[in-house]
């Protein structure tokens, strides 16, 4: 099946500093991508999406990076703060119905 | 409520016994997901549905796994003769749209332990 990894399982960043998580996917047909955040005890909860047929996308304090070349997506936060302290998992579909979620990456963000 | 609703929170189930998970979607969602996850790991995809329809059930672990969805609406995942590596988190997620465009609203889980 597909695999679609983290490179880094934990990342300790300081507040206010950016952070940037990021993903690796094997399934070059995948044509969809989202960010998820998990606190603990929750359920995941999107934070952000990207087509494949774009290389970057925006939200608040938050940017994701495609590179289809390298089959590699990333997670920029922002002035990252206490609240965005939580497990984040990149997820891939090539069909809508099925998502491949990564192992994930622990954000601890330091006061 | 406004958000996806998952019972039990909590379930200890001995080894051998039947389980159903049920997952109340929000309101008027088409398209209705499980997963799976284990302690540290990324949700795994068992299956999904649009309104009653099961589309895709290829993540099924085994066929002690069962999903249904009659009215297209509340959803009930059943594990029979449970089995210690049953022991997971079971995420229910919705999405107002077919498939998972823009993304699920996913549940809080159910903790499953099987003793």
């Amino acid at each position: 099946g597909e695999s679609v990894g983290l490179h880094l399982p934990t990342l300790s960043v300081q507040e206010g500093d950016n952070s940037i998580i990021n993903c690796a996917y094997s399934n070059s047909a995948s044509d969809y991508f989202i960010w998820y955040k998990q606190e603990s005890g929750k359920g995941p909860q999107f934070i952000i999406d990207i087509r494949s047929n774009m290389d970057k996308r925006q939200g608040q304090r938050v940017t994701v990076l495609l590179n289809k070349t390298v089959k590699h997506l990333s997670l920029q936060i922002a002035a990252t703060q206490p609240g965005d302290s939580a497990v984040y998992f990149c997820a891939e579909t090539d069909n809508f119905n099925k998502f491949y979620f990564g192992s994930g990456t622990k954000l601890n963000v330091k006061p | 409520g406004a958000g996806v609703s998952q019972s039990p929170r909590y379930k200890v189930a001995k080894r051998g016994q039947d389980v159903a998970l049920r997952c109340d979607p929000i309101s008027g969602h088409v398209s209705l997901f499980w997963y799976q996850q284990a302690l540290g790991q990324g949700p795994e995809f068992l299956t999904y549905f649009q309104n009653e329809a099961q589309l895709d059930k290829s993540g099924l672990p085994s066929d002690r796994f069962f999903a249904e969805r009659p009215e297209g609406s509340v959803s009930t995942l059943k594990i029979q003769r449970t089995q210690q590596e049953d022991s997971a988190v079971y995420l229910c997620a919705s999405s107002p749209v077919t498939g998972g465009q823009m993304g699920a609203f996913f549940g809080q889980g159910t903790r499953l332990t099987v003793v």
